[in-house]
Parts: structure tokens; C-alpha cells; sequence
């Protein structure tokens, strides 16, 4: 089963609006990642994270790999319509492991 | 440059009937990866392969599920046979070490067992 504990599972959020959403193990892991999954697509990497308290950016997201190495926090800031998707972590040990999928919806 | 192709991208079969999903990596990459993801879940890995060799099987449910990759480009997975259970998208992704072995992901074939 999945190690991974995302939340929230859903949001709404308004056009313009700073959002986050994190993600806990209990284990610790060398590598972070964030990916967003849009309808009848697979999951496209959004950020790569590899050393513990590291703060990574990528456009309007930003992405930090917990100091315990147990967790990590995705924010996406000024949210527009096409943010909406569904938004994986997923953690690397000997394989790679997805949280449940944080699902984002932007109302206009 | 092509990512990871897949097809079909949608199968709709009854239960006890074979099914079969190909592959094809993006030129170079060495590594290939099936997921399993169910409705409202993340992906979930059930088979790795380097170049022809399945180096990492332990998720596969060896009793209905076999894969391929037989000149380590292409590969498929097989269900045999099929039960209700296993309606779910299937993910093939593809990885090169020279990318920090980024997966990069293809469009996935949503399975339907009636």
C-alpha cells in the first residue's frame, strides 16, 4: 500500500487565491516530487526535490522537502483556471510512491 | 521528440476475457516502468524493467499478469484472465539515468471489465 498521507484530498479555491497542500510518511526518503495530472493524461513531473530543507521553484509553485525528510508542501500561489488538476506527491526509496492525489478545482 | 505512447487508450472487456496494453518508451530510455492506478488513488508500481530484464516484479500479480519486454524497447502487459477488480487506468512510464531517472509518464489505457 501507499506510505504516503496527502492532504487535503479536494479544494476549492478562487482565481487569484495562494493554495498549499502537503505530504507526511512515516519514513524517511532522499527524494520529494511533485506531479500534476490532468483528464485522461499521466502524471507530469512539476518539481524534484533531493536534499532535506531544500525550497525549490518553478513558476507560480513552490515546493520545500521537509528537514525530517518525512515530509514535504507543494504551494501554487495567484491560482488560475488551468491549475486545475490532480496534484501527486510521491517520495523515492528503492521505488517511487504516490500520495493519494491532492484534486484542485479554481472557481472563476 | 515523442513521449511514451500507449494504446489502446481506452478497453472495454468482459470479465474472464484476455487483454493486452503496449508500450512504447521514449527513444533511449533504458527503464520501463507499468503502474497500476485506481479511481481516486495514486499510481502504483507493478513492474520495472532495465533494458529486457524485469528487475523489480514483486507488485505484479504473477497468477492473471505477465509483461514483456523482450529487445528492451517495447513491452507489454498482459491480463489473463481478466476479473472485475482490475478496471483501472494503466500507466507505462520511461526513465534514462542521465535525467535523474525522471519518469516520464504516457497517456495510460483505461481498462473497463464488465
Amino acid at each position: 500500500g501507499q506510505q504516503l498521507n496527502q492532504s487535503p484530498q479536494s479544494m476549492f479555491i478562487q482565481e487569484g487565491e495562494d493554495v498549499s497542500m502537503n505530504c507526511t510518511s512515516s519514513s524517511i526518503f532522499n527524494t520529494w516530487l511533485w506531479y500534476k495530472q490532468d483528464p485522461g493524461e499521466g502524471p507530469v513531473l512539476l518539481i524534484a526535490l533531493y536534499k532535506a530543507g531544500e525550497l525549490t521553484s518553478n513558476g507560480r509553485l513552490t515546493a520545500q522537502f521537509g528537514i525530517t525528510r518525512k515530509d514535504s508542501f507543494l504551494n501554487i500561489s495567484a491560482s488560475i483556471p488551468s491549475d486545475v488538476g490532480i496534484y501527486f506527491c510521491a517520495a523515492v526509496d528503492y521505488k517511487l510512491s504516490f500520495g493519494a492525489g491532492t484534486t484542485v478545482t479554481v472557481r472563476a | 521528440e515523442a513521449g511514451v505512447v500507449q494504446s489502446p487508450r481506452y478497453k472495454i472487456i468482459e470479465k474472464k476475457q484476455p487483454v493486452a496494453f503496449w508500450c512504447n518508451p521514449i527513444s533511449g530510455h533504458n527503464t520501463l516502468y507499468w503502474y497500476l492506478q485506481n479511481l481516486g488513488q495514486g499510481p502504483e508500481l507493478l513492474i520495472r524493467y532495465e533494458n529486457e530484464e524485469a528487475v523489480d516484479d514483486s507488485q505484479l500479480p504473477k497468477d492473471r499478469f505477465s509483461a514483456e519486454r523482450l529487445k528492451g524497447v517495447d513491452s507489454t502487459l498482459k491480463i489473463q484472465p481478466a476479473e472485475l477488480g482490475d478496471s483501472a487506468v494503466y500507466l507505462c512510464a520511461s526513465s534514462s539515468p542521465g535525467l535523474n531517472n525522471e519518469q516520464f509518464f504516457g497517456p495510460g489505457t483505461r481498462l473497463t471489465v464488465l
